[in-house]
């Protein structure tokens, strides 16, 4: 089944305590993105990716760290947690930039 | 820079009435346009997207949108809603190869 992964669906943590939010993606896609999801602010583009080894800068990119060193993998990584990234947390690929984007079932994450 | 305005936050509808949600877009971007819908604790899936051609785009579950660059507007619309069209609605455009969704209509559809 072509589907996007995505782990952990929950995460409670505290600040400072390093964490990363595994994505998966199973149908060669080239095009990866993180984004956040927050009340009244819809969706944002945290880092995308265009293929492997190859990733940008979002719109909220502040916090974030993302690598690319599978087509299929596309971590973000939180090296110092902050209150303020309570957030849902979605990944999504794509072919290319224009094709449809497959989202995964998101993160919920809580920063205490 | 806003680069997608969905003017309405929330859009209540009788079952079986039309509906139209509105989103419009900085004419400084290229238009690439989508919609997205997002059911209840699900991620979102695409409705429809725009990339040239005809400016009348038909997408899934009867819904369509029409591309009007004049007004830099790319606006929803579904002929007669059901109650399973229930959902938040995102419209979407690509700048470079940067993502900017628009803050979101919520859509009741109520019995």
């Amino acid at each position: 089944e072509a589907q996007v992964t995505q782990n952990p669906r929950y995460l409670i943590t505290v600040t400072g305590k390093k964490l990363t939010v595994t994505c998966s993606q199973n149908m060669n896609h080239e095009y990866m993105s993180w984004y956040r999801q927050d009340p009244g602010l819809g969706l944002r583009q945290i880092y995308y990716s265009m293929n492997v080894e190859v990733t940008d800068k979002g719109d909220v990119p502040e916090g974030y760290k993302v690598s690319r060193k599978e087509k299929r993998n596309f971590p973000l990584i939180l090296e110092s947690p902050s209150p303020n990234q309570t957030s849902l947390y979605f990944c999504a690929s794509s072919l290319t930039r224009t094709d449809t984007q497959y989202f995964g079932p998101g993160t919920r994450l809580t920063v205490l | 820079a806003q680069s997608v305005t969905q003017l309405d936050s929330q859009v209540p509808v009788f079952e079986e009435a039309p509906v139209e949600l509105r989103c419009n877009y900085s004419s400084s971007v290229s238009v690439y346009l989508f919609w997205y819908v997002q059911y209840p604790n699900q991620g979102l899936q695409l409705l429809l997207k725009y990339l040239s051609g005809s400016t009348l785009v038909k997408g899934i579950n009867g819904f369509e949108a029409e591309f009007n660059k004049s007004q830099t507007s790319f606006h929803l619309r579904k002929p007669s809603v059901h109650i399973s069209d229930t959902a938040e609605y995102f419209c979407a455009v690509i700048r470079g190869n940067q993502f900017y969704f628009g803050t979101g209509t919520s859509l009741t559809v109520i019995p």
